[in-house]
């Protein structure tokens, strides 16, 4: 079957340095790709997304890019703060058989 | 204004009663979702509606049935509850005409089977 999986459960970066949350995913036919940050005792929330006819997309100290040969997605968050402290999934939904599937989390700490 | 919300946040029962856990969104969206999520954070999807429609029903035990009476809600009502449904459930919603599908997670409900 599919699945979404994250290379490391655990991400620990000083503050003020660039995070990076990569994520592989198994569907080639897969053409929608979200980065979700979710806060202690809150739901998802969305951050950026970027769908599979582009190989990178910016937004506000975040960047996703795309590698659909590798399938590969990954997250840079630029100048980690200590709000950035959360957990990050990504998220593929493939259109044709409206799939959505959730990547198993990365925690993302920022050190002081 | 609360653009996804979720009663009860938290729900503490025994084992083999039957609960119900509430959901609206005011976004107009036309998709709602139901998750759980366990104590390591995986997020597994459970139910998908589309206007009204389930559309997604993935492989849980028919103990769980959703309810959607409108566009703008989507009710999760679990029978004969176990020790193994303690989890948090969280309902999403999204709309299929936009860019992208992202979805808008309401807060939570904590279950807790004792």
């Amino acid at each position: 079957g599919e699945s979404v999986g994250l290379h490391l459960p655990t991400l620990s970066v000083q503050e003020g340095d660039n995070s990076i949350i990569n994520c592989a995913y198994s569907n080639s036919a897969s053409d929608y790709f979200i980065w979700y940050k979710q806060e202690s005792g809150k739901g998802p929330q969305f951050i950026i997304d970027i769908r599979s006819n582009m190989d990178k997309r910016q937004g506000q100290r975040v960047t996703v890019l795309l590698n659909k040969t590798v399938k590969h997605l990954s997250l840079q968050i630029a100048a980690t703060q200590p709000g950035d402290s959360a957990v990050y999934f990504c998220a593929v939904f493939t259109s044709g058989t409206y799939k959505y599937i959730f990547g198993t989390g990365t925690r993302l700490k920022v050190l002081a | 204004d609360t653009a996804v919300s979720q009663t009860p946040k938290y729900l503490v029962t025994q084992m083999g009663n039957d609960k119900s856990i509430k959901c609206e969104q005011n976004l107009g969206h036309d998709t709602m979702y139901w998750y759980k999520q366990d104590s390591k954070k995986f997020l597994k999807i459970m139910f998908s509606y589309n206007n009204k429609e389930l559309i997604i029903n993935e492989t849980v035990p028919n103990r769980f049935s959703p309810k959607s009476p409108d566009k703008a809600h989507l009710n999760l009502h679990i029978n004969s509850l176990e020790l193994g449904d303690s989890a948090v459930y969280f309902c999403a919603s999204s709309s299929t005409g936009a860019y992208g599908f992202e979805q808008y997670f309401g807060p939570g409900t904590r279950l807790t089977v004792t």
